[in-house]
């Protein structure tokens, strides 16, 4: 089945350290890929999301590459802010599955001025 | 801009008490979701709906009923509500496949304690 898997639970960083979280999926079909970012006491929100291979998604100053070959889609910032602590998520859609969108089980990025 | 609603903000019940959840989207999408939030596991499909009366069973959906009575308004319902039900619930909706469409929009969250 489909799924998404995201190593790092938590990541705890110094601001205008680099950013990296790693993304790799498994899917039946060719998905779409997200990142979603929740900050403390909201709902998740849309970052950005790729629908091809090699396919950049990016948004204030994150970015991720579709990577079909090494099924990976991972996030990275170069030089992180406090304000960017918040939980990120990872997630894809399978065109194959019904319109369901299948996530990680999220990494906490805590950010220390 | 996208909008879903979620109320109550938070719930508090006793084991074996009747707790309905609602959400409400003014998006016009067709899809609606119901997630549970929870330290550990991230986030799970509980069920999901593609329109008014349309059911589908996600991934958790034990001891969880919903019920969507409109393409606005989608409903959780817990009958006989367990502390393992204890947590925080989000509901999202999308417009379905293709492009921008796939995105979901979640609410705020209902923050549900069962003592």
């Amino acid at each position: 089945g489909d799924s998404v898997t995201q190593t790092e639970g938590q990541v705890a960083l110094s601001e205008e350290d680099f950013l990296t979280i790693h993304c790799n999926y498994s899917a039946s079909g060719y998905p779409t890929l997200f990142w979603y970012v929740q900050y403390p006491g909201e709902g998740p929100q849309l970052l950005f999301r790729a629908s091809r291979d090699k396919e950049k998604g990016s948004s204030r100053g994150f970015e991720a590459t579709y990577d079909k070959g090494t099924t990976s889609f991972h996030l990275r910032k170069a030089s992180v802010q406090e304000s960017d602590s918040a939980v990120y998520y990872c997630a894809l859609s399978d065109p194959n599955s019904n319109n369901r969108i299948f996530f990680g089980d999220g990494t906490q990025l805590v950010v220390k001025p | 801009e996208a909008a879903v609603t979620q109320s109550p903000r938070n719930k508090v019940t006793v084991t074996g008490g009747n707790v309905t959840l609602s959400c409400r989207q003014t998006n016009s999408h067709n899809y609606m979701y119901w997630y549970r939030q929870d330290t550990g596991h991230g986030l799970r499909l509980i069920h999901y709906s593609y329109g008014a009366g349309n059911l589908q069973i996600g991934d958790v959906p034990d001891g969880y009923k919903a019920t969507r009575t409109t393409q606005e308004d989608f409903f959780l319902l817990l009958e006989l509500a367990s502390p393992s039900q204890t947590s925080l619930y989000f509901c999202a909706s999308s417009g379905g496949l293709g492009s921008s469409a796939e995105t979901l929009y979640f609410g705020s969250g209902t923050r549900l304690t069962v003592l």
